[in-house]
């Protein structure tokens, strides 16, 4: 599995985009790009995925560079319920998380 | 759908005793997943089943843990004897089998164990 790097913090005003980085550069060919993010001490909640193509959905989207070792998630309208952990991982068969982005989005 | 289901969601155990935790995947999930949560360490996979077969246990920590899972619907992580060091939050996830690396998991609320 791809070791992935993230910030450990970052701070969004809200109604402002959040563009957050995530570094994966040993990722494979077949790995799949995922994000997640965990508020308080819930369960890791589902965001986005992609593999090469830039993804989008209800909740935020994904931008993948061309040779796949970064990646970004974007959250477009942030709001100060989306203050939590954001966690990129990659999953080729299994599913691995990086460290973690701390996001606070402030009023 | 009720989600995965995960219990207890708190635990508190002395040194030395034997700590079974349960799950409940979604409906026809086929794939099952149990991660550790700890401060030093972040979120680590311990083991995943596919079918109920376990598939990859390399995540165990060492021989203390044991996961079964008897059916579809039910799986256990065992640790026996239970150590402070094993004090984290546990979580379950499930996925469909097929494909599981284009199909987010979801996961349940977590059993946070304490071993005093």
């Amino acid at each position: 599995d791809a070791k992935t790097t993230q910030p450990p913090s970052m701070d969004c005003a809200e109604g402002r985009a959040a563009n957050l980085p995530c570094n994966h550069s040993t990722i494979s060919g077949n790995e799949y790009v995922y994000w997640y993010r965990q508020i308080h001490s819930q369960g890791p909640q589902y965001i986005i995925h992609g593999l090469k193509n830039n993804e989008t959905n209800e909740m935020a989207s994904l931008i993948i560079t061309e040779d796949r070792k970064s990646s970004t998630l974007i959250l477009p309208h942030a709001t100060l319920r989306d203050t939590a952990v954001y966690y990129c991982g990659t999953n080729d068969y299994k599913l691995s998380f990086g460290a973690g982005t701390t996001v606070t989005v402030r009023a | 759908d009720a989600g995965v289901i995960q219990s207890p969601r708190h635990e508190v155990t002395e040194m030395g005793q034997e700590v079974t935790l349960r799950c409940k995947p979604i409906s026809g999930h086929n794939s099952l997943f149990w991660y550790r949560q700890t401060m030093m360490r972040g979120l680590e996979l311990l083991i995943y089943f596919n079918n109920n077969v376990p598939i990859d246990d390399s995540g165990m920590p060492e021989d203390r843990f044991s996961a079964k899972m008897p059916n579809a619907s039910f799986s256990t992580l065992k640790i026996q004897p239970s150590e402070p060091r094993d004090s984290a939050v546990y979580f379950c996830a499930s996925s469909p089998l097929r494909d599981s690396s284009n199909y987010g998991y979801t996961f349940g609320s977590g059993t946070r164990l304490t071993v005093v």
